[in-house]
């Protein structure tokens, strides 16, 4: 079964600098692999995919993830990090046709 | 609009109630979801339509669960005899089909079951 994890339940990172969220999968064959972004009161939005090509993959708002086979990681980052980056984010992989299976999300926490 | 509108944005009903919960997608987008969500959780999928058609249905809990989209359009998504279990956000998302895995996600429902 495909399945993505997060393990970190929360990230907090100054402003200004580096910040990566992580994520890993499981998947059988060529993964899919999406990061979503949900701010509060706000719907999950789109960020970036992976499908094929380049392993590292630009997305909205200066954010990027690489994919890195050997580990089986996809994980997002961003050079500099803003206040208003502070969000619950979501790592994800496609499933069947259409579907899919997101991790339990990550709240990052910009300090100002 | 131009975004994915579900209503109620809200919902309180009593255990054993019915509950309708509805989906406008995006205007010419044939994919159309259905995911739940409970507090601390990523989204979990419930149901997938594509067209009039329920694509993967593999989701939905159980038979209390059912949704449908008669025209290709708006979807509704129905629950029988509500638990207080079924609390939780459920989220529509729609994409067209030249852009899998790219969803577009309204702002939920949340339903609270008393």
């Amino acid at each position: 079964a495909q399945s993505v994890a997060q393990p970190e339940d929360q990230v907090n990172v100054a402003e200004g600098n580096p910040l990566t969220v992580k994520c890993t999968y499981s998947v059988s064959g060529n993964p899919y692999l999406f990061w979503y972004v949900q701010y509060p009161n706000r719907g999950l939005q789109f960020l970036l995919k992976y499908i094929t090509g380049d392993n590292l993959v630009k997305g909205s708002y200066g954010f990027e993830a690489e994919f890195n086979k050997s580990q089986t990681s996809f994980h997002l980052k961003k050079p500099s990090a803003l206040v208003s980056d502070s969000a619950l984010y979501f790592c994800a992989v496609q499933t069947g046709a259409n579907n899919l299976f997101f991790g339990t999300g990550t709240r990052l926490t910009v300090i100002p | 609009g131009a975004g994915v509108s579900q209503t109620p944005s809200n919902k309180v009903t009593e255990k054993g109630k019915y509950v309708e919960l509805r989906c406008d997608p995006i205007s010419g987008h044939t994919a159309l979801y259905w995911y739940r969500q409970s507090l601390g959780q990523g989204p979990e999928f419930l149901i997938y339509f594509q067209g009039t058609g329920a694509a993967d249905d593999s989701g939905l809990p159980n038979d209390r669960f059912f949704a449908v989209r008669p025209e290709g359009s708006v979807s509704t998504l129905k629950i029988q005899r509500t638990e207080r279990g079924d609390s939780a956000v459920y989220l529509c998302a729609s994409s067209s089909w030249t852009d899998a895995g790219e969803l577009f996600f309204g702002e939920g429902s949340r339903l609270t079951v008393l």
